[in-house]
């Protein structure tokens, strides 16, 4: 298991299409989040699970986003009607035990483009 | 709202140097703070952390100092490297919860050669 997998890499879409971005965390990693980061600025908190449970979404994430993580393995995505706002990079990080001080783990991110 | 805040967008440095970069926040609930370091087409890494309750962390040639009155935290990077070169991240959490980092909007660092 090298690190936190996330696909596409890339992904270029029309304005109103639906979009959705894969994330496989470290295998024994409990938690698993999603951040989004747009041009000159940090990452951004979405939501997070721990196991299948999604336990917190920001006010960032519009009905249009869902995200799910079934039997708490990898995690979805959902992006519907996409509109220019949302282009952006989704980073998709997981942690282990909560309460340690080393960070969590980040995916190289999938880089969203709506035209 | 900009809790944690990183006014210095980009900073160059002399390699063999000292590279400080600086962090400032506003929420005093923050309990822990981390430093990311991100590459071009990767995700954050990790690099160092401290806790509220210390003032100094040290891990080879990265040390964070955080300044709980003054709210703020700094990153020295002792001696640089060209292969510092890359954006810096500070992030702060809560102790309860979730784990949820704040980040700020980076400092790219340059390593001069």
């Amino acid at each position: 298991d090298t690190g936190v997998s996330q696909n596409p890499r890339h992904k270029i879409t029309k304005r109103g299409q639906n979009v959705t971005f894969r994330c496989d965390p470290i295998s024994e990693h409990n938690r698993l989040y999603w951040y989004r980061q747009t041009l000159g600025q940090g990452p951004e908190f979405l939501t997070y699970f721990q196991n299948e449970a999604q336990l917190e979404k920001s006010r960032l994430l519009s009905d249009r986003f869902s995200a799910e993580r079934p039997k708490g393995s990898f995690s979805t995505l959902e992006i519907q009607r996409t509109e220019q706002g949302d282009s952006a990079m989704y980073l998709c990080a997981s942690s282990l035990v909560p309460g340690l001080s080393y960070g969590y783990t980040f995916g190289s991110g999938t880089r969203l483009t709506v035209v | 709202d900009q809790q944690v805040k990183q006014n210095s967008p980009s900073l160059s440095v002399q390699e063999g140097r000292i590279s400080i970069l600086n962090c400032d926040y506003t929420n005093s609930m923050f309990d822990y703070f981390l430093w990311y370091k991100k590459y071009p087409a990767e995700g954050p890494t990790f690099l160092i952390s401290i806790s509220s309750i210390k003032d100094k962390n040290e891990d080879g040639r990265f040390t964070v100092f955080l300044n709980k009155s003054a709210k703020h935290l700094s990153l020295h990077i002792v001696p640089s490297q060209p292969g510092d070169s890359a954006v810096y991240f500070c992030a702060a959490r809560f102790n309860f919860g979730n784990e949820k980092l704040t980040f700020g909007t980076g400092t790219r660092l340059t390593i001069i050669p």
